[in-house]
């Protein structure tokens, strides 16, 4: 079965651009989208179609995607983004989430 | 306004049965295909079950043949029968929406927690 992989965990100091790398086998070759889970809150959709930001989404977060990686980055990083992020992408039918990263901003 | 809302969820022994139940509100659940989200404690998400247009469905390999997905379009309403309940299920289950064009659930109801433990 298809797998996805993200780093356990992921520190930034505030101000400053977190990266949070999403791999899987030609992973480019399908749509990737991330979602962010604050402590106590359900996961929310920040990114979609790799790039795109539904519309309540602030500009700083952005996403990539190209051979066998994608990646979510936040530019100028705040406190309130520290929180769990997950990538995910499909597989024939079969939806498919990375095991999440928990981003730390200290 | 997009609203999902969670039922149905609570304590079961090991091979017992839940039905979960997804009310929406500010769109049909006829026009989207759904899922179940599941997120045991303290671990990551596995979507568990979809539904798409014309009721085709798909189920992860941990829940075929004892958990089904359907919908009531007069009801405006997304179900989930499990049966043969075992511990591994317990889990936060979320019911969302899917995006077609987006490949991504862009709503999610706040989640019904189901335990599963004699």
């Amino acid at each position: 079965s298809y797998e996805l992989t993200q780093p356990p965990s992921v520190s930034v100091s505030p101000g400053q651009t977190a990266s949070i790398a999403c791999s899987g086998d030609k992973l480019g070759n399908k749509f990737v989208s991330w979602y962010q889970q604050k402590t106590g809150q359900s996961p929310a959709l920040i990114i979609y179609q790799d790039t795109r930001r539904p519309s309540e989404i602030p500009e700083r977060f952005s996403g990539s995607n190209s051979g066998n990686t994608a990646t979510l980055t936040i530019s100028g990083t705040q406190a309130l983004d520290e929180a769990d992020y997950y990538c995910q992408a499909w597989d024939n039918s079969a939806v498919v989430f990375g095991g999440g990263t928990k981003l730390t901003v200290l | 306004e997009v609203q999902l809302v969670e039922f149905g969820g609570g304590l079961v022994q090991p091979g017992g049965s839940l039905r979960l139940s997804c009310a929406v509100s500010g769109f049909s659940v006829s026009d989207n295909y759904m899922s179940w989200v599941r997120q045991a404690p303290g671990k990551g998400l596995e979507c568990v079950s979809v539904i798409y247009s014309g009721d085709t469905t798909f189920y992860a390999d941990s829940v075929k043949g004892r958990f089904t997905i359907s919908r009531d379009n007069s009801k405006n309403t997304l179900y989930f029968q499990m049966n043969g309940l075992r511990v591994d299920d317990s889990a936060i289950y979320y019911c969302t929406r899917g995006r077609g064009g987006w490949y991504s659930f862009d709503h999610w109801g706040q989640g019904t927690q189901v335990t599963v433990s004699s």
